[in-house]
């Protein structure tokens, strides 16, 4: 099993500030790893996928970066709705996700 | 616009089965090229794929729960269905049906339902 390690645990920023999230995988993944954020009560919503793809009607703000082992997601100047649960998932053996990193004011 | 709708019982009793249904409106799951999913999300805990089926009946297992899932497909209903065997507590969860973004046994989920709460529990 591919385990993903996503740091920090929690993120504390400002509206505006620049958010950098970390993902790491336990074996190389080429850059078979998405992003996804997730909101209280809501279902996780795909940001990014192959490790730099914005998915359909993603902010330009959202980018992802990275390949093997190391990958981040930034959020370049964070929005009030940008605070929220943010998760990783491989899809380079079977699907596993990693364990969340939360945004918040 | 796609949409996909969980359906099934909040409560379960130790020991028995659970048993899922995804609908999906907007697109069909028999003209697709998709593996459709279905994922899991304990209270408080990471995100847990479960399983994957082609409309052509093709299935991928989470190699953890592969003993005691099952995952089909109705193209006739346009729906999915999980059945979860010799449930325990650790399976109350939040479970999720989901459509991936691209073709592929293994891949991301752009469309996902509401999710259903199946809490475990005598």
């Amino acid at each position: 099993e591919i385990v993903l390690t996503q740091s920090p645990a929690t993120l504390s920023l400002s509206p505006g500030e620049r958010a950098t999230l970390s993902c790491r995988a336990s074996q190389s993944i080429r850059n078979f790893l998405a992003w996804y954020q997730q909101k209280p009560g809501q279902a996780p919503r795909l940001l990014i996928y192959d490790a730099s793809n914005r998915a359909s009607g993603i902010p330009a703000r959202f980018s992802g970066s990275g390949s093997g082992t190391d990958f981040t997601l930034t959020i370049s100047s964070l929005e009030p709705e940008d605070f929220a649960l943010y998760y990783c998932q491989q899809r380079s053996n079977w699907l596993t996700f990693g364990g969340g990193t939360k945004v918040e004011i | 616009q796609l949409r996909l709708q969980e359906s099934g019982p909040g409560l379960v009793k130790p020991s028995e089965t659970l048993s899922l249904i995804c609908s999906v409106s907007g697109g069909s799951i028999s003209r697709s090229n998709y593996y459709w999913g279905w994922i899991r999300q304990p209270p408080g805990k990471r995100l847990e794929w479960i399983a994957s089926i082609y409309y052509s009946g093709s299935t991928s297992y989470n190699p953890s729960l592969k003993s005691r899932v099952t995952i089909s497909v109705d193209t006739s209903k346009n729906q999915f269905s999980l059945k979860l065997t010799s449930l325990t507590a650790a399976d109350t969860a939040v479970y999720f049906c989901a459509r991936p973004n691209t073709g592929g046994r293994f891949t991301s989920f752009d469309y996902w339902g509401q999710g259903a709460l199946v809490t475990v529990s005598s």
